[in-house]
């Protein structure tokens, strides 16, 4: 029913790769540019990916995004202990016309 | 460095409505579009709407037309977002982002934040 699904939890060992998706439709993801964010516990949300796959300025190479058809993936490589929080996609939807957020995804460092 | 500042939280009683303040400073107030977004306790992350400062435009999700209102002072370099006929379900943090621009056709990135306004709703 959510217009934006994420997997609720993903995992990993330090130095592992992890990936979070986000899986929408034509109307959202096919059609809009994706956003991610991180969110740690207690903090306001951070931009780590815009525009599908573009990093702002300070945010590590060790995350990278990418989009195919009505998905769109976060990978986090090299995890960090300090990766542990919150994670959201987020995007626009023509037919709702409106700005939405996934279900947001909690990795856990092990 | 920017920084966008909100105002403390609060507590008001159903059917009542709550105005939340976020100050902008280290850039340039009118060239940035401000986004209002709000995260109930334990919950993700839902758009509430949008202005522009420098002309005042507004535009809101469906879910708050009627009840939410944003406005901005550019003498102070403040957006607020009112909201009325508060509800319990309405208790969450609210937070102010600005809109980084579009880029390559896609817009609406939030580059920067508040630091969030925790309004309770309750008898």
């Amino acid at each position: 029913q959510s217009v934006l699904t994420q997997p609720p939890s993903a995992s990993g060992t330090p130095g592992q790769r992890v990936t979070v998706s986000c899986s929408g439709s034509s109307s959202n993801i096919g059609s809009s540019g994706v956003s991610w964010y991180q969110q740690l516990p207690g903090t306001a949300p951070k931009l780590l990916i815009y525009t599908n796959d573009q990093r702002p300025s300070g945010v590590p190479d060790r995350f990278s995004g990418s989009k195919s058809g009505s998905s769109a993936s976060l990978a986090i490589s090299g995890l960090q202990s300090e990766d542990e929080a919150d994670y959201y996609c987020a995007t626009w939807d023509d037919s709702l016309d409106g700005f939405f957020f996934g279900t947001g995804t909690k990795v856990t460092v092990l | 460095q920017v920084q966008l500042v909100q105002s403390d939280a609060e507590v008001k009683k159903p059917g009542a409505s709550v105005k939340v303040s976020c100050k902008a400073s280290g850039y340039t107030f009118i060239n940035y579009y401000i986004h209002w977004v709000r995260q109930a306790p334990g919950q993700g992350l839902e758009w509430m709407g949008i202005i522009d400062p420098s002309g005042g435009d507004t535009r809101y999700a469906q879910k708050f037309q009627g009840r939410v209102s944003m406005t901005r002072d550019t003498s102070t370099s403040t957006i607020y977002m009112e909201l009325s006929s508060l509800r319990s379900g309405d208790t969450a943090v609210y937070y102010c982002a600005r809109d980084r621009g579009c880029s390559g056709g896609s817009c609406y990135h939030f580059d920067f934040w508040g630091q969030g306004t925790l309004v309770t709703v309750s008898s």
